[in-house]
């Protein structure tokens, strides 16, 4: 069984710049998340999909975050316009039920 | 919040040594669970233990769970130079959203 895939594995961008993440989850995995860690800060999280649908976007930091996850499949994070605190390590998981989730190899992310 | 928070932050040891690693939390949990992240690499999976559970084993892995303190910790026995990785307690409570510490970061030597 193939775990959850995040592609790119690492993005240079500039500041100002728009940057797209993708994850895809789990096969047969309704639950996906979005973690971040920035720099010598804990791993946060972002927000949490039920198939298609948004449960809980507490952890999103602004308005420049969106994230979507159409068909209940794979999902995708766009930030817009990229600032310098973005920088850090997205991360992708996704679980069956409220219990183990399954991590991605994370995309890095530097914006310049 | 239900941060967890790791003690120590960094661990040193020789292989066959056994390495414990402790984690406290502020807040009333669903569950809690940990995670080792090699260098550079993803988070994997090591052990989840309920609220209702006082400890659980999973090969050299031996997780405690005291809820009345609000703390647990991870030993591994025995550990391998391949055991050197950043190990994460993670809280839930009724959300599904993860709570990390900062890690503590273990060395192996041969």
């Amino acid at each position: 069984e193939a775990g959850v895939t995040q592609f790119p594995s690492h993005s240079v961008i500039e500041k100002g710049q728009t940057v797209t993440l993708r994850c895809d989850p789990i096969s047969g995995h309704d639950n996906l998340y979005w973690y971040r860690r920035v720099m010598g800060k804990e791993i946060k999280f972002l927000l949490h999909f039920v198939k298609e649908s948004k449960q809980d976007e507490s952890g999103m930091p602004n308005n420049r975050f969106l994230a979507e996850r159409t068909g209940g499949t794979y999902s995708t994070l766009k930030v817009q316009p990229a600032e310098l605190e973005d920088s850090g390590v997205y991360f992708c998981a996704s679980s069956h039920y409220q219990e183990t989730q399954y991590f991605g190899p994370g995309t890095r992310l530097l914006v310049l | 919040s239900q941060q967890g928070e790791e003690d120590p932050q960094a661990l040193s040891i020789q292989e066959g040594e056994n390495a414990t690693m402790n984690c406290s939390y502020k807040t009333s949990i669903n569950n809690l669970q940990w995670y080792r992240q090699n260098s550079g690499r993803g988070l994997v999976h090591l052990i989840l233990i309920r609220s209702n559970e006082r400890e659980k084993h999973s090969g050299r892995l031996r997780v405690t769970l005291d809820t009345s303190k609000k703390s647990s910790s991870l030993l591994i026995t025995a550990s391998r130079a391949a055991d050197t990785a950043s190990y994460f307690c993670a809280t839930t409570g009724s959300g599904y959203a993860l709570n990390f510490g900062k890690g503590t970061s273990l060395l192996v030597t041969p």
